[in-house]
């Protein structure tokens, strides 16, 4: 078990460059989630899976946004066009899920600047 | 609409002390599950426990302890004889159904020194 691994750990751009994101979930995890963390507060949810299917994307999820998870393994978040407000840590988690019984493991996200 | 929250934004103590960190939480839902997570400077969210709304059970696991009251609204977690160590920010979140969709406070960040 090697754990949620996210890259890059550190992402500067300029405003309006694309960015794009991976996550390399714990192997037989089948869930997948996007979080976003700004400074000085707690995760937002952002989007999860569930294998290689989308189940639920938050209203924070702009159109700028896209998330894959293509064949059920890592996963790439994609940030079209930044703008400053992008700036924060994104973090990723997985999960097996068990009915109820879910717990999840977090990477250590990856911090996005936007200039 | 669920909400949680941290009042305490920052804590300080000195090693050895008790402290204990406050979390409310807001929810309709009759099943719902609460947690608490630490965020050690690396940035990686530990998870140290889940509960759900049928177990009031007070739990203890080491120098960690967790109170939680329906009554109040309330899920409190207190470390016992704080070290250095456990200076971290630590999250109280909410999720229906047990699933992974969180729903997070806002943080305590607790220091703990020599």
């Amino acid at each position: 078990d090697t754990g949620v691994s996210q890259n890059p750990r550190h992402k500067i751009t300029k405003r309006g460059q694309n960015v794009t994101f991976r996550c390399d979930p714990i192997s037989e995890h089948n869930r997948l989630y996007w979080y976003r963390q700004t400074l000085g507060q707690g995760p937002e949810f952002l989007t999860y899976f569930q294998n290689e299917a989308q189940l639920e994307k938050s209203r924070l999820l702009s159109d700028r946004f896209s998330a894959e998870r293509p064949k059920g393994s890592f996963s790439t978040l994609e940030i079209q066009r930044t703008e400053q407000g992008d700036s924060a840590m994104y973090l990723c988690a997985s999960s097996l899920s068990r009915g109820q019984n879910e717990k999840l493991f977090f990477g250590s996200g990856t911090q996005l600047s936007v200039l | 609409a669920q909400k949680v929250t941290q009042a305490q934004t920052e804590i300080s103590v000195v090693e050895k002390e008790d402290v204990t960190l406050d979390c409310v939480y807001e929810t309709r839902d009759t099943t719902y599950y609460l947690f608490w997570y630490k965020q050690p400077p690396s940035g990686e969210l530990v998870f140290l426990i889940r509960r759900n709304s049928f177990d009031e059970q007070n739990e203890i696991s080491g120098r960690y302890s967790w109170n939680f009251q329906k009554s109040t609204s309330s899920f409190n977690f207190t470390i016992t004889a704080s070290q250095v160590v456990d200076s971290a920010v630590y999250f109280c979140a909410l999720s229906e159904m047990g699933g992974g969709k969180l729903i997070f406070g806002q943080g305590t960040e607790l220091s703990v020194k020599p």
